[in-house]
């Protein structure tokens, strides 16, 4: 079973530029999710889907965050414009089902801000 | 205060003995626990998760959880140097929402 796809795996971009994440999650998943995990910090859930729907995108920061997953698949999650903080890895994961069901992450994107 | 909470450590054990780590959180809505291992530039991996009162064992793995005390600890005996990682502790509510603690990181010493 293939795991969780991510893309770009590395991305360092000058603030107030725009980057974009790319995911597709397990096959027959239907929940996805996108974290960000800074340096010595647990991740921080951005946006959770279950299929199309938005979940729960209450941490988001959404004057420059936007995240969209069409088709109920694969997931884009874009920045706009770039902050020196958002300096991170963004972790992609899916589940089976919310919420009793574990998480599988992908690689991640490890984004440098300069 | 954050919803989950981990002891940060390091957590630094001998080869052979037992760690423990420990996680406390304030979501009384929170119903199901995972605890994931992050080797350092990896992403997190499962490797218990627990729903009931009480305590789970998987190998060398015990999870435990009280709802009233609203804790969850994990039990790791006969510690290799290769479960050197750091430990994060979730909770998940029946709404869907999922919580992260900080971690603790753990040295396991030949």
């Amino acid at each position: 079973e293939a795991g969780v796809a991510q893309s770009p795996r590395y991305k360092i971009i000058e603030k107030r530029q725009s980057v974009a994440f790319w995911c597709n999650p397990i096959s027959g998943h239907a929940t996805l999710y996108w974290y960000q995990q800074i340096l010595g910090q647990g991740p921080k859930l951005l946006i959770q889907f279950q299929n199309n729907g938005v979940v729960d995108d209450s941490q988001l920061p959404k004057d420059r965050f936007s995240a969209e997953r069409l088709k109920g698949v694969d997931s884009t999650l874009k920045i706009q414009p770039a902050k020196l903080e958002d300096s991170a890895v963004y972790l992609c994961a899916s589940s089976l089902e919310a919420p009793a069901y574990e998480q599988y992450f992908g690689p991640g994107t490890r984004l440098t801000v300069t | 205060q954050k919803e989950v909470e981990q002891n940060s450590g390091p957590l630094s054990v001998p080869e052979g003995a037992i760690a423990s780590l420990n996680c406390t959180y304030s979501d009384r809505g929170s119903q199901s626990f995972f605890w994931y291992r992050q080797y350092s530039g990896k992403s997190p991996e499962l490797i218990m998760f627990i729903y009931s009162n009480g305590d789970k064992e998987d190998g060398r793995f015990t999870a435990q959880l009280n709802k009233a005390s609203q804790y969850v600890s994990l039990l790791i005996r006969d510690s290799q140097p290769s479960d050197s990682a750091t430990y994060l502790c979730a909770g998940n509510t029946n709404a869907g929402k999922s919580t992260f603690g900080d971690g603790t990181t753990l040295t396991v010493k030949p």
